[in-house]
């Protein structure tokens, strides 16, 4: 049972470029979160998803940001005209359950590391 | 405005000893608390959880205490070992099964031979 997929491990992208970072979940698992992780910082909340529903995205820049989870193929999230700020560690999680308790099952992948120059 | 907090960036023990890390938290609707470990370039790995029903959760060798009205928990590791070296991040949610966890800083742990 493969782990959860992200892919690519290492993005760059200049400035004004738009970023794709695509998550598998595992078998089995219909929740999906993105996270990510500036620098000496922790993970942050960006976006629940269900197969074919954004359930939360509140934690989402309201602008430039967008994900989906398509009925088919992996979750996508989609960064356009990247700046450097958007430079960090994106994570995807995948869960058989909802809800904080969840997350206890949750597994996380190995990231996607977004540079922007 | 931090809502979970790990006060100490980085931890130092030796082979064998207890490790402990703590983490802080302010908002008082969290009721669902659990510890992940991550080693450079992975991601998180779920270790252990805890409740706000309960104020201890023991899983081997890794024990959580949760002491709700100091609004504080803490992970402790014993014996520690030289694998246990990674940086371990404290996350939160609140009532009512939001999906939505809240991260610490993270602690690194260094497990000295």
């Amino acid at each position: 049972n493969a782990g959860v997929m992200q892919n690519p491990r290492h993005l760059v992208r200049r400035r004004g470029q738009e970023a794709r970072l695509r998550c598998s979940p595992m078998k089995g698992h219909s929740h999906v979160y993105w996270y990510r992780q500036l620098p000496e910082e922790g993970l942050k909340f960006m976006v629940y998803l269900q197969k074919e529903n954004i359930i939360d995205e509140s934690g989402m820049p309201k602008e430039r940001f967008s994900a989906e989870f398509p009925k088919e193929g992996p979750s996508i999230l989609r960064i356009q005209q990247v700046v450097r700020g958007d430079s960090a560690a994106y994570f995807c999680a995948s869960s058989p359950l909802f809800g904080g308790q969840g997350m206890s099952l949750a597994f996380f992948g190995q990231g996607t590391r977004l540079t922007v120059v | 405005d931090q809502q979970v907090k790990q006060n100490s960036p980085s931890l130092s023990v030796q082979e064998g000893r207890i490790s402990i890390l703590n983490c802080d938290y302010t908002n008082s609707m969290f009721d669902y608390f659990l510890w992940y470990k991550k080693y450079p370039a992975e991601g998180p790995t779920f270790l252990i959880s805890i409740s706000s029903i309960k104020d201890k959760n023991e899983d081997g060798r890794f024990t959580v205490f949760l002491n709700k009205s100091a609004k504080h928990l803490s992970l402790h590791i014993v014996p520690s070992q030289p694998g246990d070296s990674a940086v371990y991040f404290c996350a939160a949610s609140e009532e009512g099964g939001s999906e939505k966890l809240v991260f610490g800083k993270g602690t690194k742990l260094t497990v000295n031979p």
